[in-house]
């Protein structure tokens, strides 16, 4: 069964540094890894997708990595505004259609 | 830009009772799936919907849940009776395909309360 972790549980940081949110996953078999912001209260806005094949993929101030043989998925955020404050969760799809499994979420807060 | 909807965004019931919460995918989205989200955690599915039909109904609570989605468009997610364990976000989403390019798209969610 697979299982998604992301570490930190939380994160705090002043306005304009540069950070990794850091993601693992026990079966390295995916077919996708997606990344996901959620405000408060709120549903979930995809942020980025990254294929089994590929190793990352960007957009805007985002960039998300992927390393399968390492269990391993990064989003890097350069630049942070007070904007990005919210909960951000990565999931892995499965083998049995594209059901989701979700990490727990990294909650950052970006201080002005 | 097309949007998932849910309703009711908030929901107050008293155990024992039952509750309905209703999803409508993006138009033309095959795919529909129901998760659910304690607080704190990230949400995990409960049914996958492959236009009528169940695909995946692994992690449903037969006993108290149940799940439709009679025309192949919208759906509800039914518990009865509903239980103070309960208590969280429920999210509809729905994707073009299958796997293993599609992005899921997610509404706002219905949030519950079980007093």
């Amino acid at each position: 069964k697979q299982e998604v972790t992301q570490i930190p549980a939380a994160l705090s940081v002043p306005e304009g540094e540069n950070l990794v949110l850091n993601c693992s996953f026990t079966d390295s078999a995916i077919y996708n890894l997606q990344w996901f912001r959620q405000d408060p209260g709120k549903g979930l806005t995809s942020l980025l997708l990254i294929q089994s094949s590929q190793r990352e993929q960007t957009s805007g101030r985002l960039n998300a990595s992927l390393d399968k043989s390492s269990g391993r998925s990064t989003l890097y955020i350069a630049a942070s505004q007070p904007g990005d404050s919210a909960t951000y969760l990565c999931a892995a799809a499965t083998r049995a259609g594209n059901m989701l499994t979700f990490g727990g979420g990294t909650r950052l807060m970006v201080k002005p | 830009e097309a949007e998932v909807a849910q309703s009711p965004r908030y929901k107050i019931t008293e155990k024992s009772q039952a509750v309905a919460f209703w999803c409508d995918p993006i138009s033309g989205h095959a795919t529909l799936y129901w998760y659910r989200q304690i607080l704190g955690q990230g949400p995990e599915l409960l049914v996958q919907f492959q236009d009528e039909s169940v695909v995946d109904d692994s992690q449903l609570p037969k006993d108290r849940f149940s799940a439709e989605r009679l025309k192949g468009v919208d759906s509800t997610l039914k518990i009865q009776p509903a239980e103070l364990g309960d208590s969280a976000m429920y999210l509809c989403a729905s994707s073009l395909e299958t796997p293993p390019t599609d992005t899921q798209y997610f509404g706002p969610g219905t949030r519950l309360t079980v007093l």
